[in-house]
């Protein structure tokens, strides 16, 4: 009974790189979301996905952020040239379908540091 | 925008004592849901609560949602040193759907 699952757990990248971030979530889960936790700073919604649909990308940087959820295989958010203001925790999390969107079930995250 | 304020912001007590974690929006959420992080890894979940004026009780943990469903309230007895870590509310719905708002998170530490 596996949990949403996040690869990389850490990745380094130097400014300038694309970083690539991959989400798998719960068995019969088909919504997928992104979160990311800056040092200090609470969780802030980036992406809300179903498979092959952007739902609500309303927290996502307008430039050179990209989020995907394929109709085979895992989401992934993709970050292009990295800056260091990216390093940060991304998280993803998943529900169930249907309507109860609500209760969300978190990945262990990604730890993106930006040399 | 929905704004959650989460209080306090650091919590820090003897084993044994009880503690209440605050959780207040102007909004109105259709649920709100209780997490609890530890160092290096995501927000684990305790509870989701959906009705207003809801209770719900996980053993020492007890959760309370508004009449209101403007806030929320996260009550510990008998703290013990395992129940420290990160504890964060999140609210659901409203405008925002299937997106969480969440709060600035407590850091509760509980000393032997």
């Amino acid at each position: 009974n596996a949990g949403v699952m996040q690869n990389p757990r850490h990745l380094v990248r130097r400014r300038g790189q694309e970083a690539r971030l991959r989400c798998s979530p719960m068995k019969g889960h088909s919504h997928v979301y992104w979160y990311r936790q800056l040092p200090e700073e609470g969780l802030k919604f980036m992406v809300y996905l179903q498979k092959e649909n952007i739902i609500d990308e309303s927290g996502m940087p307008k430039e050179r952020f990209s989020a995907e959820f394929p109709k085979e295989g895992p989401s992934i958010l993709r970050i292009q040239q990295v800056v260091r203001g990216d390093s940060a925790a991304y998280f993803c999390a998943s529900s169930p379908p249907g309507i109860q969107t609500d209760t969300q079930y978190f990945g262990p995250g990604t730890r993106l540091t930006v040399l | 925008t929905q704004l959650l304020e989460q209080s306090p912001q650091f919590l820090s007590i003897q084993e044994g004592e009880n503690l209440t974690v605050y959780c207040n929006s102007s909004s109105v959420f259709s649920s709100l849901q209780w997490y609890r992080q530890e160092p290096g890894e995501g927000p684990v979940l305790l509870v989701t609560v959906v009705t207003g004026g809801e209770v719900k009780k996980l053993k020492r943990l007890t959760f309370q949602f508004g009449d209101a469903r403007k806030d929320s309230s996260l009550h510990i007895t008998a703290a013990q040193p395992g129940d420290t870590g990160l504890y964060l509310c999140a609210g659901a719905g409203g405008t925002s759907y299937g997106k969480l708002t969440f709060g600035q998170g407590t850091i509760l530490t509980v000393h032997p």
